[in-house]
C-alpha cells in the first residue's frame, strides 16, 4: 500500500489568503486525486492532478480558485485561494493505480477566520 | 446520474450488537464499490472492496459486504460490534480500482457499553 504524507495536517488562515496544501507519496503512483470534506458532509472530488499538464476539474470547481500541480509521479499540491469561511474543510489527497483501490492521506484541515 | 445514499445518518448500537449500515448506489456502468472507514482525525482507511464474483465480501477488522446488483445495494454488516469500531463509515462507487470516488454521505457509528 501507498503511504501518503500531506502537509500541513491543519491551519487557520485569515480570510484572503491563501495556503498550499503538498501531499508526498513513497512510490510513483499513475493518478493523484483532491477531495473536500466539508464540516459534516461527505468527501467530494475537487480534480484529478495530472502530472505534467494542467488538472482536470470536476463541475463547480476552478482552477482560479484551486490551482493544483503535479510536476511528477510522488507529489501534488493543492492551493486554496482568496479564502473565505466557507473554504474551512478537510482536504484530502488520493491515490491511485488502475489495479489498485485508493489511499489516502490524512488530510489537511483548514480553518478559515 | 451517478450517486452514492446512505439513509442513515447516525446509527448508535451496543457493543456485541451485530451492525448493518446501509447503501445504495445509481451508476451507469459495472460499479466498483467500496467501503472506507474514518476515525476522528484521521484519514480513510479501505475495509473492503467488491468488482466481481462472490457477491458476499470479506474486508478487514471482521466486516463483511454483500453486493445486490437487483436492489442495486452494498450493505456493510458486522457480527459483533467492538467500541473501537466508533467511526464514520463511507460508502464509495467507481469506475474501477484506482478510477475517481463519488462518496455516500456517510453513517457515523456510536457504540455503547
Amino acid at each position: 500500500s501507498a503511504v501518503i504524507s500531506q502537509k500541513p495536517s491543519r491551519d487557520i488562515c485569515q480570510r484572503g489568503t491563501s495556503l498550499t496544501i503538498q501531499c508526498q507519496v513513497d512510490s510513483q503512483v499513475t493518478m493523484m486525486f483532491w477531495y473536500r470534506q466539508q464540516p459534516g458532509q461527505s468527501l467530494t472530488l475537487i480534480a484529478t492532478a495530472n502530472q505534467g499538464s494542467e488538472a482536470t476539474y470536476e463541475s463547480g470547481f476552478v482552477i482560479d480558485k484551486f490551482p493544483i500541480s503535479r510536476p511528477n509521479l510522488t507529489f501534488s499540491t493543492l492551493t486554496v485561494s482568496n479564502m473565505s469561511p466557507e473554504d474551512s474543510s478537510i482536504y484530502l489527497c488520493s491515490v491511485a493505480d488502475r489495479n489498485t483501490e485508493a489511499f489516502f492521506g490524512q488530510g489537511t484541515r483548514l480553518t478559515v477566520v | 446520474a451517478q450517486s452514492v445514499t446512505q439513509p442513515d445518518i447516525h446509527i448508535t448500537v451496543s457493543e456485541g450488537a451485530s451492525l448493518e449500515l446501509r447503501c445504495n448506489y445509481s451508476y451507469g456502468a459495472t460499479p466498483y464499490l467500496f467501503w472506507y472507514v474514518q476515525s476522528p482525525g484521521q484519514g480513510l482507511q479501505l475495509l473492503l472492496k467488491y468488482f466481481s464474483g462472490d457477491t458476499l465480501v470479506q474486508g478487514i477488522k471482521g466486516f463483511e459486504a454483500e453486493f445486490k446488483r437487483s436492489q442495486s445495494s452494498f450493505n456493510l454488516r458486522k457480527p459483533s460490534v467492538h467500541w473501537s469500531d466508533a467511526a464514520e463509515y463511507f460508502c464509495a462507487v467507481g469506475p474501477h480500482q484506482g478510477g475517481k470516488l463519488i462518496f455516500g454521505q456517510g453513517t457515523e457509528l456510536s457504540v455503547k457499553p
